[in-house]
């Protein structure tokens, strides 16, 4: 079965600085991977996604991820942090069958 | 594109009251899935539907929970007796299958208070 680990269970940084999620993630095949934001009261919407080729992906919002299998790894990234940034972020695993397994979350403050 | 939606929004309810959730789902998507989303937790797959049959429910707690998807479109998932623990988020979510893999697009959640 798979899973996902999210180290940081809240980070906090200041508005303009960059940042990086840390997701590790369990899983015998090929993995498809995704990162979620979720705002308060809201669902969750997809930053981006992995299914395989370059494994440097680009997002919507600014942010990029980078798949590293040898560490099992799949870290989400922004070079410079706006305030609307706020939310909590979801790592996810994915068979190729569609079951989705997400970790914890990270629940990123942004400082002004 | 229409997204998914779900309804109600909010339900407060007493423990072991019943609780219906209605999800549509973006329109063509095959796959339908309920995750429960408890605070400070990442979503749990309840039960994924792949047109009208049922793929995975093994996390579904039957005794209390079902869910149906007659027509293969819109699903509803029933909470009967709810339970205090059973507060959470219900988040209906699809997807189709492509060349690039499965995505899937989640509503925005029907949140429950069980009191």
């Amino acid at each position: 079965a798979q899973s996902v680990t999210q180290p940081d269970i809240h980070i906090t940084v200041s508005e303009g600085a960059s940042l990086e999620l840390r997701c590790n993630y369990s899983y015998g095949a090929t993995p498809y991977l995704f990162w979620y934001v979720q705002s308060p009261g809201q669902g969750l919407q997809l930053l981006l996604k992995y299914f395989s080729g370059d494994t440097l992906v680009q997002g919507i919002k600014g942010f990029e991820a980078e798949f590293k299998r040898s560490q099992s790894s799949f870290n989400l990234r922004k070079p410079s942090v706006h305030w609307s940034d706020a939310a909590e972020y979801f790592c996810a695993v994915a068979t190729n069958a569609g079951k989705s397994t997400f970790g914890d979350g990270t629940t990123l403050t942004v400082k002004p | 594109e229409a997204g998914v939606a779900q309804s109600p929004r909010y339900k407060i309810i007493e423990k072991r009251q019943s609780v219906a959730f209605w999800c549509n789902p973006i329109s063509g998507h095959a796959t339908l899935y309920w995750y429960q989303q408890i605070l400070g937790q990442g979503p749990k797959l309840l039960i994924q539907f792949q047109n009208n049959g049922v793929v995975d429910d093994s996390q579904l707690p039957k005794d209390r929970f079902s869910a149906e998807r007659l027509k293969g479109v819109d699903s509803t998932l029933k909470i009967q007796p709810a339970k205090l623990e059973d507060s959470a988020v219900y988040l209906c979510a699809s997807s189709f299958e492509s060349s690039s893999g499965n995505t899937i697009y989640f509503g925005e959640g029907s949140w429950l208070t069980v009191v």
